[in-house]
């Protein structure tokens, strides 16, 4: 089955550069997406195909694609930020719907 | 305001049967997917399927197929998720997602989530 593969966690000082990484075969034919989801909250989705980013997302948020590795990127990373960051998308197919591991991303 | 609003906490025994809910209002019901994701305990997210309530066509996951069943009520805008024998292993958090006909892949909003604990 697809798999998505992102790392297990990243730590960044305020204010400095957070990057998440996520690795798929697929990923250069289908789109990724990422959700930010903070402890007892559901998921909030905070970029969509690859790069967009929904309205009320700040604009710290950023997406970037490159082959078979996608990439969520946080600009001055605050304290609010730190949560688990899911990179999603689709098999080679468009059928199924897959997920990533999940990055825990904290704020030191 | 788009929103998705589940059904309550569940608490349930082995081999008892189970139907969660999820309301959409705000929006038209039968133009959007609606999709169901679990949470385990401490881990991931993972897809279990989508249904288009406008024609009840439903995908199902490869993990999931077999072991849920997807419906939804155009009528009341509900959808639902459905076990007929839960397994202790089934102990999660639910999420229903709405997502677009032409990105199917795009989940949101997320409902607020339903726990569903099985226990002896």
């Amino acid at each position: 089955s697809y798999e998505l593969t992102q790392p297990p966690s990243v730590s960044v000082s305020p204010g400095q550069t957070a990057r998440i990484t996520c690795s798929g075969d697929a990923l250069p034919k289908q789109y990724a997406y990422w959700y930010q989801q903070k402890p007892g909250q559901a998921p909030v989705l905070v970029i969509y195909k690859d790069s967009e980013r929904p309205s009320g997302i700040p604009e710290r948020f950023s997406g970037s694609s490159s082959g078979t590795t996608v990439t969520l990127t946080i600009s001055g990373v605050q304290a609010e930020d730190e949560a688990d960051y899911y990179c999603q998308s689709a098999d080679s197919s468009g059928t199924f719907v897959v997920f990533g591991g999940g990055t825990k991303l904290t704020v030191l | 305001e788009v929103q998705l609003v589940q059904s309550g906490a569940e608490v349930k025994k082995p081999g008892e049967s189970l139907k969660i809910s999820c309301k959409g209002s705000g929006y038209s019901f039968t133009s959007y997917w609606i999709g169901w994701v679990r949470q385990m305990p401490g881990k991931g997210l993972e897809w279990m399927g989508i249904i288009y309530p406008g024609d009840s066509d439903t995908r199902y996951s490869p993990s999931f197929q077999g072991q849920v069943t997807i419906s939804a009520d155009k009528s009341i805008s509900t959808a639902y998720l459905q076990w007929s024998s839960l397994k202790a292993s089934d102990t999660a958090m639910y999420y229903c997602v709405r997502s677009l006909t032409g990105d199917r892949v795009r989940f949101d909003p997320w409902g607020q989530g339903t726990l569903v604990t099985v226990s002896s």
